[in-house]
């Protein structure tokens, strides 16, 4: 079975500051790892996905997330933000069927002025 | 990707009724899942509905509370039965694209109050 934690419930941050959103997991098999964003009264959307290949993954909106197999972590990282990307992030695991999603507690990003 | 359409996006219902979810899938799949996200939290899965076959639940969900149907490729719905203000949540379906675009796609979220 797998499980996930997101280490930070909320991340406070200025306009223009880099911000990274941490994400641990655990596994006893190979898995595919997710970040998705929900915007207030919508539904998730896949940010990006790491499947294999390079450890370092970019996704939609300026962010991307090293996947680090030693230390079980799936970080996400924007080096400037926006307003705009104020949302409720998760982090994600799956085996490698791709079945049976599991979401972390998601962490609420806040993008102050 | 595909593209979701569910509704209804929010409703307000009494105890003890029910309430029917529906989700419209503009591209064929076969695998569909219905999660729940309760206020604050997040997501919880409830059960994977494949076509053709009953769908499978998760510990602590049964389907006489929760039943689903699944009658063909690109539709599914979910009953939230009998129910109580604890159910209040927001009920989320969620596709598998397949075909090697993993990552779930997922419909807007129906946002229930039980009063």
């Amino acid at each position: 079975a797998q499980s996930v934690t997101q280490l930070d419930s909320q991340v406070p941050v200025f306009e223009e500051a880099p911000v990274e959103l941490r994400c641990n997991y655990s596994s006893s098999v190979s898995v595919y790892l997710f970040w998705y964003v929900q915007y207030p009264n919508q539904g998730l959307q896949l940010l990006l996905k790491y499947l294999s290949g390079s450890t370092l993954v970019k996704g939609i909106n300026g962010f991307e997330a090293e996947f680090n197999k030693s230390q079980t972590s799936f970080h996400l990282r924007k080096p400037s933000v926006h307003i705009s990307d104020t949302a409720e992030y998760f982090c994600a695991v799956s085996d490698r069927e791709g079945f049976k999603t599991i979401f972390g507690a998601g962490t609420r990003l806040f993008v102050k002025a | 990707s595909a593209v979701i359409s569910q509704k209804p996006s929010r409703d307000i219902c009494q105890r003890g009724t029910s309430l029917t979810i529906q989700c419209q899938v503009d591209s064929q799949v076969t695998m569909m899942f219905w999660y729940r996200q309760q206020p604050g939290q997040s997501l919880t899965l409830i059960a994977t509905a494949n076509q053709g076959s009953e769908a499978t639940y998760e510990s602590g969900f049964v389907i006489d509370k929760f039943p689903i149907s699944r009658p063909n490729l690109t539709f599914s719905t979910l009953t939230v039965s009998n129910m109580s203000p604890e159910d209040s949540s927001i009920y989320l379906c969620s596709v598998d694209p397949g075909q090697g675009h993993y990552g779930y796609t997922f419909g807007s979220g129906t946002r229930l109050t039980v009063v």
